[in-house]
């Protein structure tokens, strides 16, 4: 299957200040790509899609301005979380699909978030 | 809206028994995709199978076999003869047209903890 890298895999953070999580497609064209967050012992809830060079689409009760995503290329988007707050903590996940694959959508390794 | 229900939240086995994962859905799309995912301890997610709504057939893969079931609207999973490696979350996943555009997302399940003991 197609690889997705995420990274860092682990970053802990002070509170108030952003982090930003990576997400590449390394061998394919990610026209498409999801973010999503877990928390401990809970389901993957989606945060938002977004398409190459278009702005996000959130999900329900997710703030855009806290959680910025960006899809600048067709191999790369971030997600910054702004100004982190304890409450932020949690395991961050992204999937991206591209051109072909139908419903494939392919996982990154995941990033956990510790704000302190 | 989209919903799965996973009712099972832990289950445990001793090694060597036949497990089954329950996994229920709702979807008004009349074309749609199930997932099964795998979450080990480390966090990533091994994807195990894709499903679409027109191919009703069982499929086995090694110890892992489905069925799916459209009249009771459920994609059920089985591991047979479990090992400690199998220990981890599984989650069902389910995947239709979003509204608005061509894009698929995952409605995930709340998953089951397997712990599979020596």
């Amino acid at each position: 299957g197609a690889v997705v890298s995420q990274h860092p895999s682990r970053v802990i953070c002070k509170s108030g200040t952003s982090v930003k999580i990576e997400c590449r497609s390394l061998d394919f064209q990610a026209t498409t790509m999801f973010w999503y967050r877990q928390f401990p012992k809970q389901s993957l809830m989606l945060m938002a899609t977004s398409n190459e060079g278009s702005k996000a689409t959130y999900e329900q009760g997710v703030e855009k301005d806290k959680f910025l995503i960006n899809h600048a290329s067709l191999t790369l988007s971030t997600l910054t979380v702004t100004s982190a707050h304890p409450e932020d903590s949690s395991f961050y996940i992204c999937s991206a699909s591209g051109l072909g694959m139908n419903t494939e959508a392919f996982f990154g390794q995941g990033t956990r978030l510790t704000v302190v | 809206a989209q919903k799965v229900t996973q009712a099972q939240t832990e289950i445990s086995v001793v090694e060597k028994e036949d497990v089954t994962l329950d996994c229920v859905y709702e979807t008004r799309d009349t074309t749609y995709y199930l997932f099964w995912y795998k979450q080990p301890p480390s966090g990533e997610l091994v994807f195990l199978i894709r499903r679409n709504s027109f191919d009703e057939q069982n499929e086995i893969s090694g110890r892992y076999s489905w069925n799916f079931q459209k009249s009771t609207s459920s994609f059920n999973f089985t591991i047979t003869a479990s090992q400690v490696v199998d220990s981890a979350v599984y989650f069902c996943a389910l995947s239709g047209y979003n509204s608005g555009g061509s894009n698929y997302k995952l409605t995930f399940g709340k998953g089951t903890l397997l712990t599979v003991n020596p």
